[in-house]
């Protein structure tokens, strides 16, 4: 059945520091879904990627659909403590059915 | 607007009980999925209920199964419950495809 794989699992970076995740699908995606969750907290809908090659940017975060629409990236610039939390991505197939990564949970060190 | 309610947040049952828990999704939101969201496994795909139908099932045994109602809202039941489903269930409703807005759970605990 549909896999999505997310690497790495955990990451502790300096404040100030880059951050990147990293998503790929066993199938194609109609599209990909990034959500954070804080500690303690549920997942909360960051962004949505639908088109191939698609990049897309919100303030420090950019986020990349790849080619064949199978992987995706999550990119971080100059981290900050309030970026801490667990980062999913989630592949959503032509039936509606959302299935997520394992999650990326990163620390920052102030 | 009003977000995903899940009810109960918190539930304490036995071995070999069994258990309900509800959704109440975005009003306007046809679809609801279920995830089992555990340190070791993340979140994991129960299913997803889109107009009162079953639309996608996850990979769990058939004690795990849910229903979905003319308003939207959903149910999600467990039988015969076990140690290892002791767990944070959310729920999270959408149109039908795209963004899910989740609920902030119920966290399951069987001794």
């Amino acid at each position: 059945g549909q896999q999505v794989m997310q690497i790495p699992q955990y990451q502790h970076v300096q404040e100030g520091e880059d951050f990147t995740t990293y998503c790929n699908s066993s199938t194609t995606l109609s599209n990909i879904q990034w959500y954070k969750q804080r500690p303690g907290g549920h997942p909360v809908f960051l962004i949505q990627l639908v088109k191939s090659g698609e990049v897309k940017k919100q303030k420090r975060l950019t986020f990349q659909f790849g080619e064949a629409k199978k992987n995706s990236s999550l990119h971080i610039t100059a981290t900050q403590t309030t970026d801490v939390g667990t980062y999913f991505c989630a592949g959503e197939s032509n039936t509606g059915k959302l299935i997520f990564g394992q999650g990326t949970t990163l620390q920052v060190k102030p | 607007k009003a977000g995903v309610t899940q009810t109960p947040r918190y539930l304490i049952k036995t071995r070999g009980q069994q258990v309900t828990l509800s959704c109440s999704p975005i009003s306007g939101h046809r679809s609801v999925s279920w995830y089992q969201q555990t340190p070791g496994q993340g979140l994991q795909f129960l299913f997803e209920y889109f107009s009162e139908t079953q639309r996608n099932k996850g990979n769990f045994p058939g004690r795990f199964s849910g229903r979905q109602f003319s308003n939207s809202r959903s149910e999600m039941n467990v039988s015969t419950l076990e140690l290892g489903d002791s767990a944070l269930y959310l729920c999270a409703s959408s149109i039908g495809q795209g963004p899910y807005t989740f609920g902030s759970g119920t966290r399951l605990t069987v001794v």
